[in-house]
């Protein structure tokens, strides 16, 4: 049981690359969520999804686009990478229900754009 | 939509002092409560959470966490901190519900041996 896998762990892109963040997870859970870490910030949440098919946007969206094939992966694509997007990226999953909302976090890619 | 406040985001103690992280949260219905850790180079990790009955909630590592309602807050809390603690720590919350978890800002607490 790997728990939440994210690949790669470091990434450095030029502005206006493209690019998938990507982020497994082997425990059937329904819900998949990606964070950005900010200093001074906390976690964000960029995008969300409750099952495969499903998807919606969270607190920063912009720039960020997700699909869920499939209930283990859940990727997140930069369109074309800006300096902002200089981040680090979490990706977490959990069961969907009552009373099991504790999320697992993967951990983490670091992103630079330069 | 929740929001969650965590004050003092620095915070640099000694070995053996205890140690109070405040987290207020503002949402007016039911809500599911965390405090997650996260050590230098690591992911985050969760430390304990509150999701009904017995308001003081004990975690790993000797941390403990009071809900009360009446204050929307969920304080942090550990007797005595040891240097292995050195970490960031976020409190997170998420309406009854619905999974969207809200982070706060985060504390970042160093221990000096």
């Amino acid at each position: 049981n790997a728990g939440v896998t994210q690949t790669p762990k470091f990434q450095v892109l030029k502005t206006g690359q493209s690019m998938t963040l990507q982020c497994a997870q082997d425990m059937n859970h329904e819900y998949m969520s990606w964070y950005r870490q900010d200093p001074g910030m906390g976690l964000r949440l960029i995008h969300y999804s409750v099952g495969a098919g499903i998807t919606d946007q969270g607190e920063v969206p912009n720039g960020y686009n997700v699909s869920r094939s499939t209930t283990e992966d859940f990727p997140l694509r930069l369109l074309s990478a800006a300096p902002s997007q200089t981040s680090v990226y979490f990706c977490a999953s959990s069961l969907d229900r009552e009373p099991s909302y504790e999320q697992y976090f993967g951990p983490g890619t670091r992103l630079t754009v330069t | 939509a929740q929001s969650v406040s965590q004050h003092n985001h620095h915070v640099i103690l000694s070995e053996a002092a205890s140690l109070e992280l405040g987290c207020n949260y503002s949402y007016g219905g039911t809500v599911n409560l965390f405090w997650y850790v996260q050590y230098p180079g690591q992911h985050l990790q969760l430390l304990l959470k509150y999701f009904s009955g017995d308001p003081l909630v004990k975690g790993i590592k000797g941390f403990e966490a009071e809900f009360i309602k009446s204050k929307f807050s969920f304080n942090l809390r550990k007797p005595s901190v040891q240097w292995s603690d050195t970490a960031e720590y976020f409190c997170a919350v998420n309406a009854q519900g619905n999974n969207r978890l809200a982070f706060g800002k985060g504390n970042q607490v160093v221990v000096i041996p």
